[in-house]
């Protein structure tokens, strides 16, 4: 069955430091990886995509994450946390018909 | 491209009425889905369109749940009987033909049970 696992609940860095939010995932075949950003009481706004290809993408605001396919893992980083990233995160897999969202890690950053 | 709309964008009902919900995803999308998300939780599918096909159903949903997407363009998800556990929020997402795989949320009909 197809699941999505986010280990961390909650993640508080520092303004600066730098990030990494972890997601975990069990799928039939290597499915399509997103990572999307809510800020509170806004719309889900996709942050990056990973369909094939080069395993290290890059999206928006800074952000970029790493497919490794023997972990099963698709791990959002930024080098440098900016206040305004602080919001809750979550990654989905899917595939072409599919979409299933892990439930998410809460990011607090700190000044 | 207008977006994903959702109607209404909050919706008060007391325990066993029967509420409805529409979505209007972007025009040329030909998948549909549903999700309920509560607060510190992830969006949990609930169900998935294409064109007018509904072609998954999450086994967690109750027979009081039943969507529809006649004509394959916007889709309505109801819920009858309603029951206070049913508070949450509810988003539509659409997506175009296969290869187009961004997933477009709106943003959500809140819905309060009472």
């Amino acid at each position: 069955a197809q699941s999505v696992t986010q280990p961390d609940i909650h993640i508080t860095v520092s303004e600066g430091a730098s990030l990494e939010l972890r997601c975990n995932y069990s799928y039939g075949a290597t499915p399509y990886l997103f990572w999307y950003v809510q800020s509170p009481g806004q719309g889900l706004q996709l942050l990056l995509k990973y369909f094939s290809g080069d395993t290290l993408v890059q999206g928006i605001k800074g952000f970029e994450a790493e497919f490794k396919r023997s972990q099963s893992s698709f791990n959002l980083r930024k080098p440098s946390v900016h206040w305004s990233d602080a919001a809750e995160y979550f990654c989905a897999v899917g595939s072409n018909n599919d979409m299933r969202f892990g439930a998410g890690t809460r990011l607090t950053v700190k000044p | 491209d207008t977006g994903v709309s959702q109607d209404p964008r909050h919706k008060i009902t007391k325990r066993g009425q029967n509420v409805t919900f529409r979505c209007d995803p972007i025009s040329e999308h030909n998948r549909l889905y549903w999700y309920r998300q509560t607060l510190g939780q992830g969006p949990e599918f609930l169900t998935y369109f294409q064109n007018e096909a509904q072609l998954e159903k999450s086994r967690l949903l109750s027979d009081r749940f039943s969507a529809e997407r006649p004509k394959g363009s916007f889709s309505t998800l109801e819920i009858q009987r309603t029951e206070q556990g049913d508070s949450a929020m509810y988003l539509c997402a659409s997506r175009g033909g296969v290869g187009n795989e961004k997933l477009f949320f709106g943003s959500g009909t809140q819905l309060s049970v009472l």
